[in-house]
């Protein structure tokens, strides 16, 4: 059974660009979420989709948006790109939209803002 | 709101030491308890959870148990090996919500 995937691996881009990064849950996983990883911020919660609406959204700033398909797929963008935004982005499926069922992680998009 | 508070790191032991990575949280209600596990250059893995008071959760010789009285979900291995060297998360979730609130992760490093 294929993990979460997630694309890609790395990417370096220039502040003041945008990105795009894609998300595949398990297959008949309908939640996904995204997380930020920062070795300062820990791991925040940027927004959750089920069923291709945005149930929940984190505290960040309106740059960071994202839209799942409507075959569970998911992207985030994030755009004008800042230094501060280099991190590790995480996907992250579940099969329900219980919150107790518990998740299956990517292995990551490592962003570097240079 | 909701928070996760683990003990600092890291944590260095000798194979087949015990382990204890503590864990408290605050929260309303019942939330649902997780320990993730990172190693290096990866994504999360569930390392084992629990969804009610005095559940115990197990995996791969880890343990937890849901504390509600004490608002603790340590985690303990009676043995540990060197493959057990990774980064730990304790986690909740509440609500209803799929939001995961994480801990700030608690390094381990287990020298042969």
């Amino acid at each position: 059974k294929a993990g979460v995937t997630q694309t890609p691996r790395y990417l370096i881009k220039t502040r003041g660009q945008q990105v795009t990064l894609s998300c595949s849950p398990i297959s008949g996983h309908r939640s996904v979420s995204w997380y930020q990883q920062t070795p300062g911020q820990g791991l925040q919660f940027l927004f959750e989709y089920f069923s291709e609406t945005q149930r929940n959204k984190g505290n960040f700033p309106g740059r960071f948006s994202g839209r799942q398909f409507s075959n569970s797929r998911s992207e985030m963008n994030v755009s004008t790109l800042e230094l501060g935004d280099s991190a590790l982005y995480l996907c992250a499926s579940s099969l329900t939209n219980s919150g107790s069922y518990g998740y299956t992680f990517g292995s990551g998009t490592r962003l570097t803002v240079v | 709101g909701n928070s996760v508070t683990q003990m600092e790191g890291p944590v260095t032991l000798s194979e087949e030491a015990f382990l204890t990575i503590n864990c408290t949280y605050t929260a309303t209600g019942y939330p649902s308890l997780f320990w993730y596990v990172q190693y290096p250059g990866e994504g999360l893995q569930l390392l084992l959870k629990a969804t009610k008071a005095d559940d115990k959760g197990s995996n791969k010789g880890f343990e937890a148990t849901y504390r509600k009285e004490t608002t603790s979900f340590h985690l303990e291995k009676g043995s540990v090996q060197v493959s057990d060297s990774a980064v730990y998360f304790c986690a909740l979730t509440q609500g209803g919500s799929e939001k995961l609130v994480f801990g700030k992760g608690t390094k381990l490093t287990v020298n042969p």
